[in-house]
């Protein structure tokens, strides 16, 4: 059975960095594309950002452009969120999923993790 | 940015009665539309996708049917693990989006 199993979260003063893991298993992972979705405290589903199974090319929702980088480790099975300079606002839950094979631009999600929760203080 | 509206925002139903769920894309999406259920304090979990495939290990009474902007997810008699939130997914566009989702409610 296909695992996802994020860490890294924390509370952390804005301004602040964290760096969130997932470590996947049971499935090539070079072979697929990859994505974190988060969700605020009581609210719905917002994807953050996608990166082809590849690595080589990534995609942000524009409220974290150019402060999170979304990167991925196939020799270690491994997705990652560097997240800079934190806000208030990206308080959430912050969930990885796997998104669609290599050949396919159909980016839904059929496994999720169960997700890491980053809290940023003002 | 493709918005997707979903409605009703709560349903109120009975066990064993039929739901039927909306979701309208501000754009086409032609079929690339997922529909995902969530549970309090699980992940979500992927019902539909491609509009109207159900995905592995999912039941025959959840089905999905639409295309371009309208989309309709239906459940044909509720079970009692039904009542949850649903959400909608456009798959295709950057940025990806989400409904902001119908909750299924005990009536």
């Amino acid at each position: 059975e296909v695992q996802l199993l994020e860490s890294g979260g924390d509370l952390v003063q804005a301004g602040g960095s964290l760096r969130l893991s997932c470590a996947a298993s049971e499935f090539i992972f070079s072979n697929y594309a990859m994505a974190w979705v988060r969700q605020a405290p009581g609210k719905g589903l917002e994807w953050v950002s996608g990166i082809t199974f590849s690595g080589g090319t990534t995609y942000y929702t524009d409220s974290v452009k150019g402060r999170f980088t979304i990167s991925k480790d196939s020799s270690k099975n491994t997705l990652h969120l560097q997240m800079n300079s934190l806000r208030a606002e990206d308080t959430a839950l912050y969930y990885c999923a796997r998104g669609p094979p290599a050949g396919s631009s159909d980016w839904h999600f059929d496994y999720w993790g169960r997700g890491t929760l980053v809290t940023v203080s003002s | 940015e493709i918005v997707l509206t979903q409605s009703p925002g709560t349903l109120s139903l009975s066990p064993g009665e039929r739901a039927t769920l909306s979701c309208r894309a501000s754009q086409s999406v032609d079929s690339y539309l997922a529909w995902y259920q969530q549970k309090p304090g699980q992940a979500p979990r992927l019902l539909i996708y491609d509009a109207s495939n159900r995905a592995t290990g999912i039941p025959a009474r959840f089905s999905g049917s639409g295309s371009g902007t309208d989309f309709t997810l239906t459940i044909s008699s509720l079970e009692p693990e039904d009542f949850a939130v649903y959400y909608c997914q456009q798959c295709t566009n950057w940025p990806l989006t989400f409904g902001g989702g119908t909750k299924v409610e005990i009536k």
